[in-house]
């Protein structure tokens, strides 16, 4: 698998392979994480979330990583395929607040045949 | 599908002029979040209406406005329009105000 931080836009991978996309957040109050993925003219839809008492969260093929020492987020998409194809978003939410959920820039991932 | 739907599809609007937005929120959900996504960004929040009051506001401008009815659809407005007001705007519905967002397609809007 291959990761890389949000900072770098397109991640690209062999099908089957494992992805890693990386995120970085800033606000140390967040206590909700979301991981989106969001394909050409649609909405984002959601993937799988994360709170802030918890290092690990599995779903169906995705996997969500917490590190609040370092505040960094991860999603790790096992045998990845065509239709993972799209742009992803990690989100956060602060403590207290309203649903307000802040977004960082996003990833393309490509899978390729 | 999330059952969240917002028109129009699409909207070419000049500078200027005024523009709604509109969306349905899923069944059952009281809670409508609006956001601006630039082309190449991350959506960012305009503001949120629970149960037909605003309930917080991003950093935009008062000629961002919204409207919740009382079957929770709820209107983005906005006015005098500025060509760095094209975007797609996106609506989300939630249960309650602090429950996990679902997202309506979105409406483009081009403003020449």
């Amino acid at each position: 698998g291959e990761s890389v931080g949000l900072h770098l836009p397109t991640l690209s991978v062999q099908e089957g392979d494992n992805s890693i996309i990386n995120c970085a957040y800033s606000n140390s109050a967040s206590d909700y994480f979301i991981w989106y993925k969001q394909e050409s003219g649609k909405g984002p839809q959601f993937i799988i979330d994360i709170r802030s008492n918890m290092d690990k969260r599995q779903g169906q093929r995705v996997t969500v990583l917490l590190n609040k020492t370092v505040k960094h987020l991860s999603l790790q998409i096992a045998a990845t395929q065509p239709g993972d194809s799209a742009v992803y978003f990690c989100a956060e939410k602060i403590a207290g607040a309203n649903s307000k959920l802040t977004f960082g820039k996003g990833i393309t991932l490509s899978v390729r045949p | 599908e999330t059952g969240v739907t917002q028109s129009p599809t699409h909207l070419i609007k000049t500078r200027g002029q005024q523009v709604t937005l509109r969306c349905s929120s899923q069944s059952g959900h009281n809670t409508v979040s609006w956001y601006q996504q630039a082309l190449g960004q991350g959506p960012q929040f305009i503001f949120q209406y629970y149960r037909e009051e605003e309930n917080g506001r991003g950093n935009f401008p008062p000629r961002f406005s919204g409207l919740q009815f009382p079957n929770y659809s709820s209107e983005l407005n906005v006015n005098a329009l500025e060509l760095d007001d094209s975007a797609l705007y996106l609506c989300a519905s939630s249960l309650n105000s602090h429950n996990e967002q679902f997202f309506g397609p979105g409406t483009r809007l081009t403003v020449l």
